[in-house]
This record gives structure tokens, C-alpha cells and sequence, in this order.
């Protein structure tokens, strides 16, 4: 399988904190791509890094990309109850992206 | 929002029945996506086009097939649905997501086979 795998699994945080989801792929990648997914619904995308890239920024959300480990972090900062969602990463190189098991984050208010 | 659509967005159906799930986006986007999505909550790619009449197969095997007669047209359909079909069904589409384009989704069909 080209499956990554992502953890933890599940995380619980208390609103205000930071919360940080790890991702694992197995080959190589032109790019990485974060996406969320609430309760129901479809994925949204959040971040895109390429492989030439390792730290990217958007708002609340900081994304590093370590190719020689083949993972990418997801930071989101000063967490809020609307970021209750999964989390997943897609990587791709010529083919289509593969996501992994991603994240299940509980923000407690 | 993403301009793509899935109907329906649940159905419960009994065995041996064949069933088509549509997937429609307006965006006018040459590739299309069926992921297979359980409820552990990982994505698998079960379907792939890279336009019309392109047709692949993805990861994981499945006993579904799929047309691309339209670009913006992707449906996928199980000619005798079984128990073992049950789960979510998820399209997307994108202009190129091997070059960093995001993938835009539908919010799926949740599919019950008695």
C-alpha cells in the first residue's frame, strides 16, 4: 500500500493551545497537501508545500516538510472549538494523492 | 465552495440491486477522484480520469466501474450491490494535483447495502 500514516490518531486539546499532527508517506513527492474534514462533509484543502519547500505558513497554520524522513508536520496554533475535524495529508508525486489515516482533533472549549 | 456535487447523499438499498452514484462538478476540471472512505476514516482511491473517456484504476480494488463520456460528468456504479459495499463514497476533482493543484471534494454519498 502507499498509504501514509498520520498520528496521533486522536487528540483532545483544550481550546487556546496548539495542536500538532504528524504525517508519514513512502515515496517520493513533488508536493504535500493538508486538508480537514468536518463531520459529514467532503475534504477542504488547507496547505500545500512543495518538495523543495520546508516550513510554509498560512494564518494559524504552519506546515514543515522533511523529505529526507518523508514526513510533514501541521501546526495549528491558538486552537479553537471550530478546529474540531479531521486532518489528513495527501502526498503526490506523478500520480494521484495518496492520504493518509489521518487525525482526529477534539478542541474542548 | 467547490463547484462539485454528489447525489444521492444517502441511500439504503437491498442486495443485488445496481446502483449508479453521480458526481457532477461545473469547474470545468479534466481530472476526477472516487475514494472509498470507511468509517476508521481512511481515504482510498478506487477511480481515477484524467479526462474524458481516461479511465483508471486506483489503490485499492474495487467492484465498482466507472465512465467519463462528459468532463464534467464521473459516475460510478455497482452493477449487484453486496453488504461489503456499504461505506462512504467520496469524488473529487482538480486541474492538476500531481503539480500542487488541491483537490476539490464532494461531500459524498453514504452508501447502506441490506
Amino acid at each position: 500500500s502507499q498509504q501514509g500514516e498520520e498520528d496521533p490518531q486522536a487528540l483532545s486539546i483544550q481550546e487556546g493551545e496548539n495542536a500538532t499532527m504528524n504525517c508519514s508517506y513512502k515515496t517520493s513527492i513533488n508536493n504535500l497537501q493538508w486538508y480537514r474534514q468536518n463531520s459529514g462533509r467532503g475534504l477542504v484543502h488547507l496547505i500545500l508545500i512543495r518538495s523543495n519547500e520546508r516550513e510554509k505558513h498560512s494564518g494559524r497554520l504552519r506546515v514543515t516538510l522533511d523529505t529526507s524522513k518523508k514526513s510533514s508536520s501541521l501546526l495549528i496554533t491558538a486552537s479553537r472549538a471550530a478546529d474540531t475535524a479531521s486532518y489528513f495529508c495527501g502526498s503526490s508525486g506523478n500520480t494521484p494523492l495518496v492520504f493518509g489515516k489521518g487525525t482526529r482533533l477534539s478542541v474542548i472549549a | 465552495e467547490a463547484d462539485i456535487y454528489q447525489t444521492p447523499r444517502y441511500l439504503v438499498i437491498g442486495t443485488g440491486k445496481k446502483i449508479t452514484l453521480e458526481c457532477s462538478q461545473t469547474m470545468g476540471h479534466d481530472k476526477m477522484y472516487w475514494y472509498q472512505q470507511d468509517p476508521g476514516m481512511e481515504l482510498h482511491l478506487i477511480h481515477y480520469s484524467y479526462g474524458v473517456n481516461s479511465t483508471e484504476k486506483g489503490d485499492l480494488s474495487s467492484e465498482s466501474t466507472v465512465s467519463r463520456i462528459r468532463t464534467e460528468h464521473f459516475p460510478l456504479t455497482l452493477e449487484s450491490a453486496r453488504p461489503s459495499h456499504t461505506s462512504q463514497y467520496l469524488c473529487a476533482s482538480s486541474e492538476d494535483d500531481r503539480s500542487g493543484q488541491p483537490q476539490h471534494f464532494g461531500d459524498g454519498t453514504r452508501l447502506s447495502i441490506l
